[in-house]
Parts: C-alpha cells; sequence; structure tokens
C-alpha cells in the first residue's frame, strides 16, 4: 500500500467546511484513496474511497487531484460530532480484491469547535 | 445501512477463563475480520475469514481462534484468557469496493 501524509492535528468552527489534506504521491494506476475516521472509543467508521473521480456521499466529498498524488476530503457542515481522527489510505481497492487487512497511519485529528 | 454488531461492548473476564466475543453482520459481506486496537500499536489483525468455514491468520493469531459457521456471524475465541489480552477488539466485514465496516467494538480487561 502506498504511503500516505496527513497534517497531525487540525481545527474547524461548528458549521463550517472541514477540509482534510492527504498527499499520497507514490500512489500507483489501481490504488483506490479510502478515508475512514474513528470517534474516542469507538470502532473506526468508513466514510468515503474513490479512484480517480470526485465522489460525494450523504457524509461527505472526496476531491482527488488530476495527477492523484493528493486528495481533499470535505465535511461540507462539520458538527462537535465529526471531531474524530480522520485516516487516509491508499490500498489496491475496487471489485474482488479479496480480504485485505486495513493498517491506519496516525491520521489527522479534527477538532470542531463551537 | 450496514450493521455489524458485537455482542458485548464491555467484558471483564478472569485470567485462564474461556472468553467469546460474537460479531454479526447484515450485509450479506463474504469478508470477516478481527482486529485488536491497543494505544501506540494500531489496528492490528488477528484472523479473517473470507467464507463460512474458511479462516486465515492474521499478524497475531497466538491465543485466538475463530469460528465462521455462518456467513454473518464471525466469532473469536480466547482459549484461556491472559492479561496481555486486555484490550479493544473490533470486527469488521468489507463489502465488494473492499471497504471495511466495523462494528463498536468490545472493550475487554483481563484481570
Amino acid at each position: 500500500d502506498a504511503k500516505t501524509t496527513q497534517p497531525t492535528s487540525m481545527d474547524c468552527a461548528e458549521g463550517r467546511a472541514a477540509n482534510l489534506p492527504c498527499n499520497h504521491s507514490t500512489i500507483s494506476g489501481n490504488e483506490y484513496v479510502y478515508w475512514y475516521r474513528q470517534i474516542h472509543s469507538q470502532g473506526p467508521q468508513y466514510i468515503i474511497h474513490g479512484l480517480k473521480n470526485n465522489e460525494t456521499n450523504e457524509m461527505a466529498s472526496l476531491i482527488i487531484t488530476e495527477d492523484r498524488k493528493s486528495s481533499t476530503l470535505i465535511l461540507p457542515h462539520a458538527t462537535l460530532r465529526d471531531t474524530a481522527v480522520y485516516y487516509c489510505i491508499v490500498r489496491v481497492g475496487g471489485m474482488f480484491q479479496g480480504a485485505q487487512k486495513l493498517v491506519f497511519g496516525q491520521g489527522t485529528r479534527l477538532t470542531i469547535n463551537p | 445501512d450496514v450493521k455489524v454488531t458485537q455482542s458485548s461492548r464491555y467484558l471483564v473476564k478472569r485470567t485462564g477463563e474461556k472468553v467469546f466475543l460474537e460479531c454479526v453482520q447484515d450485509m450479506d459481506h463474504e469478508n470477516m475480520f478481527w482486529y485488536r486496537q491497543d494505544p501506540g500499536l494500531g489496528l492490528r489483525l488477528i484472523y479473517f475469514s473470507y467464507d463460512v468455514k474458511m479462516k486465515e491468520k492474521g499478524d497475531i493469531p497466538e491465543g485466538y481462534s475463530v469460528s465462521r459457521e455462518k456467513k454473518e456471524r464471525f466469532s473469536l475465541i480466547l482459549e484461556s484468557a491472559s492479561t496481555n489480552q486486555t484490550s479493544m477488539y473490533l470486527c469488521a466485514s468489507s463489502g465488494l469496493a473492499n471497504e471495511q465496516f466495523f462494528g463498536p467494538g468490545t472493550r475487554l480487561t483481563v484481570l
């Protein structure tokens, strides 16, 4: 799996958009970008993933640069409950890849302030 | 919504006891996983299963066994609990896009 680099921590005001960057300059063509988060004392939560096109779901948007060397997770209207550690992972994904373990890096500790 | 449930949120056991942790998913996923998470050590894979009755060792299988008799259920067994197995245990299942959905976790304390 390609290595990712994320800021250690970030702050965002409640109600504003939280933009979390991730660098993955060694990503290869068949690797997807996945985002998870973990709220204190809870299990990790899958957020979104993408290959090269921008993706949006009910939780967030994922913007991947054209060269795929970096991406940004956007939480459009952050709430206090979005305070968590956010993990960006790059790995071979897509259909029928079989069971693969998940390895988290250090992630970004996002704090949403009232 | 995908739902992964685990039998207990908190569990306290004594050294030497046999411990069963149950995990159930409702999305008909083929792949299921058991991890443990400890401060400073991150997520570590204990066992996984890619089909009923199939299991594979992860990175730290010693002291654990698993059972997958039905597709929706994956059980983790600590044959003889020890204090170094005090940890947060996380079950996950993965869909076709390889995204993993986690349960709420079981915080196990072995005294």
